[in-house]
Parts: structure tokens; sequence; C-alpha cells
């Protein structure tokens, strides 16, 4: 199993353009999320999604969006990029147990993003 | 909401004893996760804490009072590829996600 795999590695961006980022799990999992990381910082949740169709928002939604179409897939979209969205970008998956909890999630290898 | 408090830094040598606490302010926490993440690398999970007291995985350790709202991970025996930051994370009961805390960045010497 590759696990969670994100793509591309690295990207700049200029002020205003579009991009997306790629996700995608061979784990079968239900629940999948994007989080944030600037430096020297914790993870901050961006939006998840509990299944195919189902997406939430997290703590730092704004000048994001996403979409869940398969239970493999979730990728995250930046319009309009800014340079307070230069960050590393972490996806990542997780099964539910039969408790009804989230506790271990599995994290891909991030995406570096510059905006300038 | 929740928060999760983690001291930011902590020094110590090669073979030392290394204790990071986390304290959350949060009703319904339902327990604690802790994960490694090393400079330049992903989060892994190392332990979770469903119930109070005490959990051992090797080397490391993990303790839960959800009465104190408190938890803390145990480095024992410390090696020079300890040298990362730590997380912990909570989330509540039938919940679908996971607050982190700040992390505390351990710094391991010879």
């Amino acid at each position: 199993n590759a696990g969670v795999t994100q793509t591309p590695k690295f990207r700049i961006l200029k002020i205003g353009q579009s991009m997306t980022l790629q996700c995608t799990q061979d784990m079968n999992h239900n629940y999948m999320y994007w989080y944030r990381q600037d430096p020297g910082m914790g993870l901050k949740l961006i939006y998840y999604s509990v299944g195919a169709g189902i997406t939430d928002k997290g703590e730092v939604p704004n000048g994001y969006n996403v979409s869940r179409s398969t239970t493999e897939d979730f990728p995250l979209r930046l319009e309009l990029a800014a340079p307070s969205q230069t960050s590393v970008y972490f996806c990542a998956s997780s099964q539910r147990t039969s408790g009804g909890q989230v506790y271990e999630q599995y994290f891909g290898p991030g995406t570096r993003l510059t905006v300038t | 909401g929740q928060s999760l408090e983690q001291p930011s830094e902590v020094t110590a040598v090669e073979g030392a004893i290394v204790q990071i606490n986390c304290t959350y302010q949060t009703s319904g926490f339902y327990g604690l996760s802790w994960y490694q993440q090393h400079d330049g690398g992903a989060p892994t999970f190392l332990s979770y804490n469903a119930l109070d007291g005490l959990e051992e995985t090797g080397r490391f350790s993990s303790f839960l009072s959800r009465s104190d709202s408190y938890g803390y991970l145990l480095l024992q025996e410390l090696q020079m590829k300890d040298s990362a930051s730590y997380f912990c994370a909570g989330g509540k009961a039938a919940g679908n996600k996971l607050t982190f805390g700040g992390g505390t960045r351990v710094l391991v010497k010879p």
C-alpha cells in the first residue's frame, strides 16, 4: 500500500493564481482531512470529509475549496492565491473505530507552497 | 472551543528522560493521541490513550488523566533520532476530527 500520496511536493504560485493540491489514499478510509502547517506551528484543519459527497469546514477554510467524489481522492482547491497561504499542506486519512472515535490519522508527505 | 497547550521546546542529552505535558480545555474529550514529526517530514502516530492511566510502547509512554484535563508523553533513554516535534491531539466522542496542540520541539544533544 502506498498509503496517502500528495502531489505536487513543491509549488510556487504568483498572487492571484489558482491551483489544486491532489490527495489520494489506498487504505479505503472513510475520513480524509486537509491541514496547513506554518513554520514552527501546529496543524490547523482546513476541511475534512467523512465520506464521498460529504465535506465540512474546519478551523481555517477561507480561501479554499474541496470536493470528494470518490473514497480515494480528496483534492484541495486554492482560488486567488495570497501570500498568507504560503504554508505546508498535509492531507490525512483515518478510519473511525467501532466506538465512534478517530484517533490515528495517516498523513501524506505534504505539499510545500509558496505564494509570491 | 477546544485547545491543547504544550511547552514550545525542551532540550535534553542522550540517555536522559523527557516529559512533554499537554493540558486541554474542552468538554467531552474522549482521549489523547500523540504524534511525532521530524523536520521536513509528515506527522506520524505514536500512541493513544482511550482510558486514564499509562500506556507504554517501548521507550515511549503516554499518560492521561481526564479528570485533570492533562496528559503527557514520556520519552526514555533519549536518542539523537528522537529530536523532533511532538504533538498532542484530541477529539470528542463520536466526533470526526482531531484538534492538535501547538507542538513541542525536542532537541537531543550528545
